[in-house]
């Protein structure tokens, strides 16, 4: 069955610290990993696409990392900032299918000043 | 560019009556999505579409209707809502299913069926 679990469920960090989210996926045959940022009453937004052939990628203070033959992917946040107060969805693609997405409940992060 | 807009933004609804929201986009996408958000759950698909005249059920399709007249619009259709309807409604959109084609979301539509 096709999976995608994040732990953790929330977290709360002092401004300027770093943080680390995990997703693990039992998704097949992968095709890519993205990391969207949803904002407290928006929709959700892209951070970063991971495919099979990369490691590790990073997006200004954003750094996701991915392990294919684990199963795993991680997004690190360096020096927290307050606008990083948001929930971070992980969302895997299957190969084909227009239904080939399939979701993470999401890490609700919270930076405190 | 506006991307994929959503209206109403907030509504709230009596139980039984029945309502649309819409949702368009102005990327000449051909997929088109609604998503609904429960407080501190996942996304969940309702219903999607491949392109005009195509749609198919999703995840959690009772209670709703789409259709997909034109590549841009999407409306989704609320019949007999139940306070079980409350939720945030997200429409996205993508070019297709391949490569690594991201999801362009609204911003969302807040029902509340009481």
């Amino acid at each position: 069955k096709n999976q995608v679990e994040q732990s953790p469920q929330s977290l709360i960090i002092l401004e300027g610290k770093n943080c680390t989210l995990q997703c693990n996926y039992t998704v097949s045959p992968f095709s890519n990993l993205r990391w969207y940022k949803q904002d407290t009453g928006r929709g959700p937004v892209s951070l970063t696409i991971m495919t099979f052939s990369e490691n590790t990628k990073s997006n200004g203070r954003y750094t996701a990392t991915l392990d294919a033959d684990t199963k795993q992917s991680s997004l690190h946040i360096t020096a927290s900032q307050l606008s990083d107060s948001a929930s971070y969805i992980c969302v895997v693609s299957a190969q084909s299918g227009a239904n080939n997405l399939f979701f993470g409940t999401g890490t609700r992060l919270t930076v405190i000043p | 560019n506006a991307g994929v807009t959503q209206t109403p933004k907030f509504r709230i609804l009596k139980i039984g009556q029945s309502m649309t929201l819409q949702c368009t986009q102005d990327m000449n996408h051909n997929y088109m999505y609604w998503y609904r958000q429960d407080p501190g759950m996942g996304l969940k698909l309702i219903y999607y579409s491949v392109g005009a005249g195509i749609t198919d059920k999703g995840e959690v399709p009772n209670g709703y209707n789409v259709s997909r007249s034109t590549t841009e619009d999407f409306p989704l259709r609320l019949e007999l809502a139940a306070p079980s309807q409350t939720s945030v409604y997200f429409c996205a959109s993508r070019r297709d299913s391949g490569g690594n084609g991201e999801l362009f979301f609204g911003e969302g539509s807040r029902l509340t069926v009481l």
